[in-house]
């Protein structure tokens, strides 16, 4: 069974740019969630998305936005970007099962915003 | 507001050891914790998993206890090995919504 894939592994962006970053989840997986990781600041939640529709949202503001298609594929767009948005980006997926809460996570996205 | 607290930044245990560590949370909503294990350059893995309607879960190596009166959970490593090195994260849920997360403590197992 295929992991959590997450394109590009790395990215470099310049200061107000806007960046588009990709998560495909496990086959059968139908919430994917996103978290931003810094030093420090272990993992802070950005979304979650099941079945297409956002269904939770961390304290971010709204220049981070993401989608999920049909195929569960998510997407997470960050616009006129910081230098603070620089991060490790993770994309997390779940089957949601009852009673199963466990999430896969991919290996990340690294952000560098200069 | 940092509802789920990893207060060790760091721990530094002897192979063969047992590597304990602690985590905090505020939320008495939670009732549902994890703890993960993440390598450098890798995404976290899951590791340990515990509902409030237990106080141990056992898995190989690892146990995992929650203190719901405290609020406190903590996570045994026995017996400690050099590959157990790694930054581990706890992270708790109400009702499996979306997860807390503590900032990690990195353990290094000296061989």
């Amino acid at each position: 069974k295929a992991g959590v894939t997450q394109t590009p592994r790395y990215l470099i962006k310049t200061r107000g740019q806007q960046v588009t970053l990709s998560c495909s989840p496990i086959s059968g997986h139908r919430s994917v969630s996103w978290y931003q990781q810094t030093p420090g600041q272990g993992l802070q939640f950005l979304f979650e998305y099941f079945s297409e529709t956002q269904r939770n949202k961390g304290n971010f503001p709204g220049r981070f936005s993401g989608r999920q298609f049909s195929n569960s594929r998510s997407e997470m767009n960050v616009s006129t970007l910081e230098l603070g948005d620089s991060a490790l980006y993770l994309c997390a997926s779940s089957s949601r099962d009852r009673g199963n809460y466990g999430y896969t996570f991919g290996s990340g996205t690294r952000l560098t915003v200069v | 507001d940092q509802q789920v607290k990893q207060n060790s930044p760091s721990l530094s245990v002897q192979e063969g050891r047992i590597s304990i560590l602690n985590c905090d949370y505020t939320n008495s909503m939670f009732d549902y914790f994890l703890w993960y294990k993440k390598y450098p350059a890798e995404g976290p893995t899951f590791l340990i998993s515990i509902s409030s309607i237990k106080d141990k879960n056992e898995d190989g190596r690892f146990t995992v206890f929650l203190n719901k009166s405290a609020k406190h959970l903590s996570l045994h490593i026995v017996p400690s090995q050099p590959g157990d090195s790694a930054v581990y994260f706890c992270a708790a849920s109400a009702n499996g919504n979306q997860f807390y997360f503590g900032t990690g403590t990195s353990l290094t197992v000296i061989p």
